[in-house]
């Protein structure tokens, strides 16, 4: 079975310091896809990542970067600088290459909260 | 026109009452979700509709009754709800599964209250 562990629930910062939300996974396949989502107040789920099992190398988008180690099954976010908009419950999921998005696993969300 | 539009973003229902939540897309995608976001749990997807054909039920009561006429609109029929059902109802679209498992855009909610 897949499961998805967003271990914290809600994290503050001061706006302009970094922040890492963390993402830990369980899965039995060896072909699988990552994904982190954001949801702002306004409700919408908007896609930010998706990364496949077999491509471990970081990625970093603007102030945006993921860091996926599947010695630790892990496959964490972290905002440099945070902002203001960064406010938003961030979401990390998990699915299946085969079974596709019929079987995607998200965790339970981290709520990042940027004080201005 | 944003790419997936929810009507109504509020709802208030009694438990006797029917009523019908309206997903549609303006993507092109040929895929369609329901997901049941509760507070404190995981989202939670109810039904996958590939090309119309539905080809997921994730165990969801038959209080719950999805329609999927076309590749860009989606239903769900509300009837005989309970008080845990009220929750945030999300709306999604995607390529096929399976193609590269693509991400899904999701609509803005309906926010449903069942007294």
């Amino acid at each position: 079975a897949q499961k998805v562990t967003q271990a914290q629930t809600e994290i503050s910062v001061v706006e302009k310091e970094d922040v890492t939300l963390d993402c830990v996974y369980e899965t039995r396949d060896t072909t699988y896809y990552l994904f982190w989502y954001k949801q702002p107040p306004s409700g919408e789920l908007v896609f930010l990542i998706r990364r496949n099992s077999f491509d471990e190398q970081n990625e970093i988008s603007g102030r945006y970067s993921w860091n996926f180690q599947k010695s630790t099954s892990s496959f964490n976010f972290t905002i440099t600088a945070s902002q203001v908009v960064d406010s938003a419950v961030y979401f990390c999921a998990l699915s299946e290459a085969l079974r596709g998005n019929e079987k995607l696993t998200f965790g339970t969300g981290t709520r990042l909260t940027i004080i201005p | 026109e944003t790419g997936v539009t929810q009507t109504p973003r509020h709802l208030v229902m009694g438990m006797t009452n029917k009523k019908s939540l309206k997903c549609e897309q303006h993507l092109g995608h040929n895929a369609m979700y329901w997901y049941k976001q509760s507070a404190k749990k995981p989202l939670e997807l109810m039904f996958v509709y590939n090309f119309k054909e539905q080809t997921e039920n994730n165990s969801v009561p038959s209080r719950f009754s999805p329609e999927c006429p076309n590749s860009s609109h989606l239903f769900l029929h509300l009837h005989t709800l309970q008080p845990e059902d009220s929750a945030l109802y999300l709306c999604a679209s995607s390529q096929v599964p399976g193609q590269g498992n693509s991400p899904l855009h999701f609509g803005n909610g309906t926010r449903l209250t069942v007294t």
